[in-house]
């Protein structure tokens, strides 16, 4: 099975509207991270925000929240009020396990495209 | 504080030609990951090093391709000989313990 599963390849959305990426992992282990990472077209990795498994309180950092849903193994990536800047591919990964483990495992990503 | 280095930004080479791509992770950070990025496989880890020391090269293709740290400061990723099946964009990530991997701009490596 795949540990993350990002189910939708590419999304339009209008400037200003939120926007809900969707991300579902497996995993058996009762420690765990969720991270979410943009790719602009020009290729860079950019680290967005990231969830612990034990955290009560959903992450948030400006724009971007994170509406973990642990009984449904969900983490989607929510962003406010998109912008134009907003367009690119956005990555959901896990790192399964406790302290010492700290591999990344990614999903496929969404090409996000904002309309003006 | 300057991100993760990486260099060249830009490799074209020839099938069976030795290709070296380097990293400079950010200060202070004690793991290093090393991914690749295609189309078809999506983005890989290949090896990371927790203090310097190779931790897990599961990733690893093939014998074509080693990795090293000799410090804190610099690793590269060694591709002997390439070949076309190569050709990707290479990923540096820096970390601490438990905490966001940080990734380098990438080279992207054309192997003709």
């Amino acid at each position: 099975a795949q540990k993350i599963t990002q189910t939708q390849p590419g999304m339009f959305v209008q400037e200003k509207e939120a926007v809900t990426l969707d991300c579902t992992y497996d995993t058996s282990d009762q420690s765990y991270g969720l991270f979410w990472y943009k790719q602009p077209s020009s290729g860079e990795m950019i680290f967005l925000i990231y969830q612990g498994s034990y955290d009560e309180q959903n992450a948030t950092e400006g724009r971007y929240s994170l509406n973990f849903q642990k009984a449904r193994k969900s983490a989607n990536l929510v962003i406010s009020a998109s912008q134009l800047g907003d367009s690119a591919m956005y990555f959901c990964a896990m790192r399964e396990g406790g302290f010492g483990n700290e591999k990344l495992t990614f999903g496929t990503g969404t090409r996000l495209t904002i309309i003006p | 504080d300057a991100g993760v280095i990486q260099s060249p930004r830009h490799e074209v080479t020839e099938m069976g030609q030795e290709v070296t791509l380097r990293c400079k992770p950010i200060s202070g950070h004690d793991y290093l990951f090393w991914y690749r990025q295609t189309m078809m496989r999506g983005l890989e880890l290949l090896i990371y090093f927790n203090n310097n020391v190779p931790i897990d090269d599961s990733g690893m293709p093939e014998d074509r391709f080693s990795a090293k740290m000799p410090n804190a400061s610099f690793s590269t990723l060694k591709i002997q000989p390439s070949e076309p099946r190569d050709s990707a964009v290479y990923f540096c990530a820096s970390s601490n313990t438990y905490s966001a991997q940080f990734f380098g701009p990438g080279t992207r490596l054309t192997v003709l």
